[in-house]
């Protein structure tokens, strides 16, 4: 069964810091895997795309990393703001699957002045 | 560039009734793919539809349905409305065609169903 984890399921922290999360998925044969936020209440906002043929995608003072091999991802937030609170998502897309994503419970974030 | 756009924002229905919810793409994409959120089952894939055509379901019941319109413009509709319905449902568009483009959501639609 393709499943999707994220951890931790939520994390509190002083601005300024640097902030790791994870993500790791059970099937080797995916086809890309995606980082969205999601604010209360509201839809998604897609961060970054990496294809399963890439290691890292950067935006600002975003970077995610993928490992195959291993199944994992981390998204790496840079000097952290209050404004990055929100939820983040990993999914995954999976060889044959076309557009369908597969969803982690995504780790909740709160980055206090 | 519009992004995409989901109507109604927000829907209260009792149970029984049957719901449609509508869902415009970015302009130039052909895929159109449905999810539904709930606190305890997270996001879960319904349907993506293609060039009208419908080339992934997810695992919910027949009361769970789509099309899509030639357009692109997505519709989703429930029958006979459970409890367990309400929920946040969110829709995605993207390029469409080849696996692997980036998927773009809306705001979603908030059904309440008593």
């Amino acid at each position: 069964k393709q499943e999707v984890t994220q951890i931790p399921a939520a994390l509190s922290v002083p601005e300024g810091e640097n902030l790791v999360l994870n993500c790791s998925f059970t099937d080797s044969a995916i086809y890309n895997l995606q980082w969205f936020r999601q604010d209360p209440g509201k839809g998604l906002t897609s961060l970054l795309l990496i294809q399963s043929s890439q290691r890292e995608q950067t935006s600002g003072r975003l970077n995610a990393s993928l490992d195959k091999s291993s199944g994992r991802s981390t998204l790496y937030i840079a000097a952290s703001q209050p404004g990055d609170s929100a939820t983040y998502l990993c999914a995954v897309g999976f060889s044959g699957g076309y557009n369908k994503l597969i969803f982690g419970a995504g780790t909740r974030l709160a980055v206090h002045p | 560039k519009a992004g995409v756009t989901q109507t109604p924002r927000y829907l209260i229905k009792t149970r029984g009734q049957q719901v449609t919810l509508s869902c415009s793409p970015i302009s130039g994409h052909r895929s159109v793919s449905w999810y539904q959120q709930t606190p305890g089952q997270g996001l879960q894939f319904l349907f993506e539809y293609f060039s009208e055509t419908q080339r992934n379901k997810g695992n919910f019941p027949g009361r769970f349905s789509g099309r899509q319109f030639s357009n692109s413009r997505s519709e989703m509709n429930v029958s006979t409305l459970e409890l367990g319905d309400s929920a946040l449902y969110l829709c995605a568009s993207s390029l469409g065609g080849v696996q692997g483009n980036i998927q773009y959501f809306g705001a979603g639609t908030r059904l309440s169903v008593l």
